[in-house]
């Protein structure tokens, strides 16, 4: 089955500098990855995925990179806020597009302002 | 809004009851799913269900069962709770057919088990 590792598992940024998450996956066959902000107290909540047949994708701030021939991914925070502060999951489907997802054990970032 | 809830939010228990935790969603999802969540660990798989009659095992089912009532209601059991259950609980639903691979979690339940 699939397996992700995730790293790192704390990271601390100064407000304004970038933040990277890497994530690695097993299965090949994995072809949808999805990233969760997770904030103190509340549930995991979606803010960004890709697809295999992409290679980046961004929505303001935050991207993501996806290599499938090394199979990892990553997750890009740019000009980091203090509200970014969270704990991080990264996830791959099992099985291919008809599995459950698998997550990474997650990265809790600090923005100091 | 359409939405996972699940009940109760929070829950004490002693060591050897037993314990039903309810999700119910709202959102149409055919598939539903319960996750643990334990610091450190990430979120763990302990059942998930396709539809109403498929049900299936996770990473770490064991001591726990579930039930699908309905496709909108999905239940998870402790059948005799143990101190290492103690830990926060999370339903989820998702729906592939309608392009939703991303899941859609409920606020979490948290169980202590003393």
């Amino acid at each position: 089955g699939e397996n992700v590792e995730q790293h790192p598992s704390t990271l601390s940024v100064q407000e304004g500098d970038s933040a990277v998450i890497k994530c690695t996956y097993s299965d090949s066959a994995s072809n949808y990855f999805p990233w969760y902000k997770q904030e103190l107290g509340k549930r995991p909540q979606l803010i960004i995925d890709i697809r295999s047949n992409v290679g980046e994708k961004k929505d303001q701030r935050i991207a993501v990179t996806l290599n499938k021939t090394a199979k990892h991914f990553s997750l890009h925070i740019t000009e980091t806020q203090p509200e970014d502060s969270a704990v991080y999951f990264c996830a791959a489907i099992n099985g291919g597009s008809q599995g459950n997802l698998i997550f990474g054990k997650g990265t809790k970032l600090s923005v100091k302002p | 809004d359409a939405d996972v809830t699940q009940t109760p939010r929070n829950r004490i228990t002693k060591t050897g009851k037993r314990i039903m935790l309810e999700c119910s969603q709202t959102k149409g999802h055919d598939r539903m799913y319960w996750y643990r969540q334990d610091p450190g660990l990430g979120l763990q798989l302990i059942y998930y269900s396709f539809d109403v009659k498929d049900i299936n095992k996770g990473e770490i089912s064991d001591g726990y069962s579930v039930s699908r009532q309905a496709q909108a209601k999905f239940s998870l059991s402790l059948e005799s709770a143990i101190p290492n259950q103690t830990a926060l609980y999370f339903c989820a639903t998702s729906d592939p057919r309608q392009g939703k691979h991303g899941y859609t979690f409920g606020s979490g339940t948290r169980l202590t088990v003393v």
